[in-house]
């Protein structure tokens, strides 16, 4: 499969615990993004890469949140003290930019679904 | 900052009815605009994509979607629907020269066979 690859794809964490997901972007990809979509709602950006670069954070991304991608390969997304206000599906997408390459669309993962009880 | 409208929440149709979902979108610049689609325990999926030329665009499985600048839509359509459109719909955009992409809150279709 290479497609957008996400694990796990269910976590469920007690109130205050860390949590970390994982998201392995498609290979010649350069760009990825990290997006939360709760109930009811379309996903809702939080932050984006290009290659190791994080260029830009929402600011529903709090302080509890980080993101990295070393060596502009996979993503990980860590929150800290979870809250039950966490509890949503976490989306990782990634889209190739280069060249006369402007406007490409993203690629989505299937998500890690977030329980924090 | 951009901001994304869809008009219904929930559409349920026959099977062979036309489809119609609205999107209005606000944002004084230009924009790329982009319909996805999520299918039931599946990813959210690209369903077309308006980036600039033609305002009329066809994308996967016969949905089209007709940009109107003056009216800031992005308007989904489809003829004749069929059971496995069942899905949610997303209307999407982001600034040209920007990354962020906002979207709707998304449309529930179900067709009845």
């Amino acid at each position: 499969d290479t497609g957008v690859s996400q694990n796990p794809r269910h976590k469920i964490t007690k109130r205050g615990q860390n949590v970390t997901f994982r998201c392995d972007p498609i290979s010649e990809h350069n760009r990825l993004y990290w997006y939360r979509q709760t109930l009811g709602q379309g996903p809702e950006f939080l932050t984006y890469f290009q290659n190791e670069a994080q260029l830009e954070k929402s600011r529903l991304l709090s302080d509890r949140f980080s993101a990295e991608r070393p060596k502009g390969s996979f993503s990980t997304l860590e929150i800290q003290r979870t809250e039950q206000g966490d509890s949503a599906m976490y989306l990782c997408a990634s889209s190739f930019t280069g060249g006369l390459t402007l406007n490409t669309e993203a690629f989505f993962g299937q998500g890690t679904r977030l329980t924090v009880v | 900052a951009q901001s994304v409208s869809q008009h219904n929440h929930h559409v349920i149709l026959s099977e062979a009815a036309s489809l119609e979902l609205g999107c209005n979108y606000s944002y004084g610049g230009t924009v790329n605009l982009f319909w996805y689609v999520q299918y039931p325990g599946q990813h959210l999926q690209l369903l077309l994509k308006y980036f600039s030329g033609d305002p009329l665009v066809k994308g996967i499985k016969g949905f089209e979607a007709e940009f109107i600048k003056s009216k800031f839509s992005f308007n989904l359509r489809k003829p004749s629907v069929q059971w496995s459109d069942t899905a949610e719909y997303f209307c999407a955009v982001n600034a040209r020269g920007y990354q962020k992409v906002t979207f709707g809150t998304g449309t529930k279709l179900q067709v009845i066979p």
